[in-house]
């Protein structure tokens, strides 16, 4: 099976622009998850998705929002960046969203620099 | 939400076993036990969970506290490609998966 696979892997953005990130899961896979890393902060939890709907949201503002289509495909959109954001944020898939003994499968990360 | 407490850094030489200890002291009864590991720039990679059972895997083994209080990876082996950032994570029953700073294991040859 193909693994989780992340659109674009680098980016490049100015201050106030919006950017929307891709993420496709495994095959198969219903639930997508999004973390944002940074030195400062490592990882944190963004928000997960599950059959189209959101889950579980971290502490991020709504200038963070994310989506996901009937194929589990699901995009992330910050709007109004800040120099703050610049991270990698990661986009993982599970096949469910039940329980707590699912292992999640990572993708490699978009970079994200706001300048 | 449950906490996690690691060493910052650990080293380890080539072939020897590695034990990565995790305290988790607020644990609730259906919080399961995750390890992940990061390699330099690359995304989180599953290593092992558990819930009250020590457990094994191709990759390592997991020791549980009787209390479940605090847990230990095992490396038996450890190669130069286990050098990387260790998380110890406590998934709760809703999913969400909250990652502290992890423990940096160094291998030496």
């Amino acid at each position: 099976k193909a693994g989780v696979t992340q659109t674009p892997r680098y980016l490049i953005k100015t201050r106030g622009q919006q950017v929307t990130l891709s993420c496709s899961p495994i095959s198969g896979h219903r639930s997508v998850s999004w973390y944002q890393q940074t030195p400062g902060q490592g990882l944190q939890f963004l928000f997960e998705y599950f059959s189209e709907t959101q889950r579980n949201k971290g502490n991020f503002p709504g200038r963070f929002s994310g989506r996901q289509f009937s194929n589990s495909r699901s995009e992330m959109n910050v709007s109004t960046l800040e120099l703050g954001d610049s991270a990698l944020y990661l986009c993982a898939s599970s096949p469910s969203t039940s329980g707590g003994y699912n292992e999640q499968f990572f993708g490699p990360g978009t970079r994200l620099t706001v300048l | 939400d449950a906490k996690t407490t690691q060493p910052n850094s650990m080293e380890s030489n080539e072939e020897e076993p590695v034990h990565l200890p995790c305290n988790h002291s607020t644990i609730s009864g259906t919080d399961y036990i995750h390890w992940y590991r990061q390699l330099p720039s690359q995304g989180p990679e599953y290593v092992i969970h558990g819930l009250t059972s020590n457990v094994n895997n191709r990759m390592a083994s997991l020791a549980i506290a009787e209390d479940r209080k605090s847990s230990t990876l095992i490396l038996h082996r450890a190669t130069l490609r286990d050098a990387a950032v260790y998380y110890c994570i406590l998934r709760e029953v809703n999913n969400d998966m909250r990652f502290g700073a992890g423990t940096r294991l160094t291998v030496k040859p």
